[in-house]
C-alpha cells in the first residue's frame, strides 16, 4: 500500500509569488490534514479536508487555502508568499474511525527569498 | 497559553536508562491523545494513543494520561541510541473536533551511548 505521497518535495520561490503543493492520500483514506511545520512554532494545524469539504481551519490568513478533489487528492495554494512562508508543509491522511491516527507524508519544503 | 505544551528540551539521557517525556494541554474537553516521533528530517510516525484515564503500555513505551490535571506523558524504558528524535505530543476531540489534531512543538530527546 502506498504511502502518503506530496509534490514537490522541494521548492524556491520569491515574495509576493504563489505555491500549489499537492497531497495524494492513502488508498482509502478520506481525510487530508495540512500542517506548516517551522523550528520555532513546531507543527501548526492548517486545515483538514474529508469529502471535498473543509471540516476546519486553523489560525493561518486567508493566503492559505486548499481544496480536496472527489479522488480525495489535496491541493494547498499560498499567495502573495512572505519570508516567513518558508516552512515544511507536511500532508496527513486517515480514516475518520479507524483510531485517529495521522500518516503523514514526506512534506514539501518550500523557501520563500 | 498554548493549546498543548513541553518543554522543548534537549533531554540527555544514558543508554539503558528511562526518559519521562511530558505534555499538558489547555483544552479540558480534548479526548483524544497520541505520541508521534519524528526523526531528523523525517516526517512524524505514531508509536502510542491513549483514550482513557490510566496507563497503556506497548513494549518499552508507557503512555501515562490524566485528563483531571490535563496531563499526558511518555515513559521509554531501556533507552536506546535510536530512540533519539524529537517526541511530539498531540491531542484531538476537543472544541475543534476529532478532525483538529493540535500538536506541542515536541522535546527533543538524546540517549548516549
Amino acid at each position: 500500500k502506498a504511502g502518503v505521497t506530496q509534490t514537490p518535495r522541494y521548492l524556491i520561490k520569491t515574495r509576493g509569488q504563489q505555491v500549489t503543493l499537492s497531497c495524494s492520500p492513502i488508498s482509502g483514506h478520506r481525510s487530508v490534514s495540512w500542517y506548516q511545520q517551522t523550528p520555532g512554532q513546531g507543527l501548526q494545524f492548517l486545515f483538514e479536508y474529508f469529502s471535498e469539504t473543509q471540516r476546519n481551519k486553523g489560525n493561518f490568513p486567508g493566503r492559505f487555502s486548499g481544496r480536496q478533489f472527489s479522488n480525495s487528492r489535496s491541493e494547498m495554494n499560498v499567495s502573495t508568499l512572505e519570508l516567513g512562508d518558508s516552512a515544511l508543509y507536511l500532508c496527513a491522511s486517515n480514516n475518520p474511525g479507524e483510531g485517529g491516527e495521522l500518516f503523514f507524508g514526506e512534506g514539501s519544503r518550500l523557501t520563500v527569498l | 497559553q498554548k493549546e498543548v505544551e513541553q518543554n522543548s528540551g534537549p533531554l540527555s539521557v544514558p543508554e539503558g536508562a528511562i526518559a519521562s517525556l511530558n505534555c499538558t494541554y489547555s483544552d479540558r474537553g480534548s479526548q483524544s491523545f497520541f505520541w508521534y516521533r519524528q526523526y531528523s528530517g523525517k516526517s512524524p510516525e505514531l508509536i502510542m494513543f491513549i483514550y482513557s484515564n490510566g496507563d497503556k503500555e506497548d513494549g518499552r513505551f508507557t503512555a501515562q494520561l490524566n485528563k483531571a490535571s490535563q496531563y499526558v506523558s511518555l515513559l521509554i524504558r531501556d533507552s536506546q541510541p535510536s530512540d533519539s528524535a524529537t517526541y511530539l505530543c498531540a491531542v484531538s476531540g476537543g472544541s475543534g473536533g476529532y478532525q483538529k489534531v493540535t500538536f506541542g512543538t515536541g522535546t527533543k530527546l538524546q540517549v548516549i551511548p
